[in-house]
């Protein structure tokens, strides 16, 4: 069984802070690491896929890291805004089963107006 | 922006009784899958289907589930008998190749309440 695990759980932050969160995965047998944005009701959104150690992703506010070798990714959230708020999920592809993604539990993100 | 679609938003049904829950991945899409989310658990892998069969399948997909591409368009989940454990909310989601940097795109989930 794949552990994926994120922190924080949940977060409140004041509108104009910056923030970030972590995705943590096994370091072996890595394929992919996919980033999604989702509000309750609405489709989860897919932010960024990573696929190289050191790879950096950048959308708009929003930009993630890779690091497969010890295995963790950051997103890293500038400036946040109301609208920022969302739970933010990791999922990881291992090699070894390429077909389905293990996902992490969610770091659920409050800005603060 | 294509989009994947669920049907329906939320279903309610009885213990033992069948359900069908219903999807339409984005239209180019070749790879398509089904994942759940059971109230406070992480999102769980289901099954993933390419050219018409099933590529991969998890432990909880069991003989009481069972997918289908009946047209060019739907891909469905069928659960024969429900239990009280399959009330969760399922989601269907499609990616247009299995490459690795290929993004899977997925829908808004449908919610189903088992009684």
């Amino acid at each position: 069984i794949l552990n994926v695990e994120q922190s924080p759980q949940s977060l409140h932050v004041q509108e104009g802070d910056s923030t970030n969160f972590t995705c943590s995965f096994p370091s072996s047998n890595f394929y992919a690491l996919h980033w999604y944005r989702w509000e309750t009701a609405k489709s989860p959104e897919a932010l960024f896929v990573m696929t190289l150690n050191g790879d950096e992703k950048k959308k708009g506010r929003i930009s993630a890291t890779l690091n497969t070798k010890e295995g963790y990714s950051y997103l890293y959230i500038k400036g946040s805004q109301p609208e920022d708020s969302a739970t933010y999920l990791c999922a990881f592809f291992s090699s070894g089963s390429a077909r389905q993604l293990t996902f992490g539990s969610g770091t659920q993100l409050t800005v603060l107006p | 922006e294509p989009e994947v679609t669920q049907t329906p938003s939320h279903q309610v049904t009885q213990m033992g009784q069948e359900v069908i829950l219903r999807c339409v991945p984005i239209s180019n899409h070749l790879y398509f899958y089904w994942y759940r989310q059971i109230l406070g658990q992480k999102v769980e892998f289901l099954v993933s289907f390419y050219n018409n069969e099933i590529s991969e399948k998890s432990e909880i997909f069991d003989d009481q589930f069972s997918v289908e591409r009946p047209d060019g368009s739907n891909f469905t989940l069928k659960i024969r008998s429900t239990k009280l454990e399959d009330s969760a909310m399922y989601f269907c989601a499609s990616r247009v190749l299995a490459g690795r940097g290929d993004t899977q795109y997925f829908g808004p989930g449908t919610r189903l309440t088992v009684l």
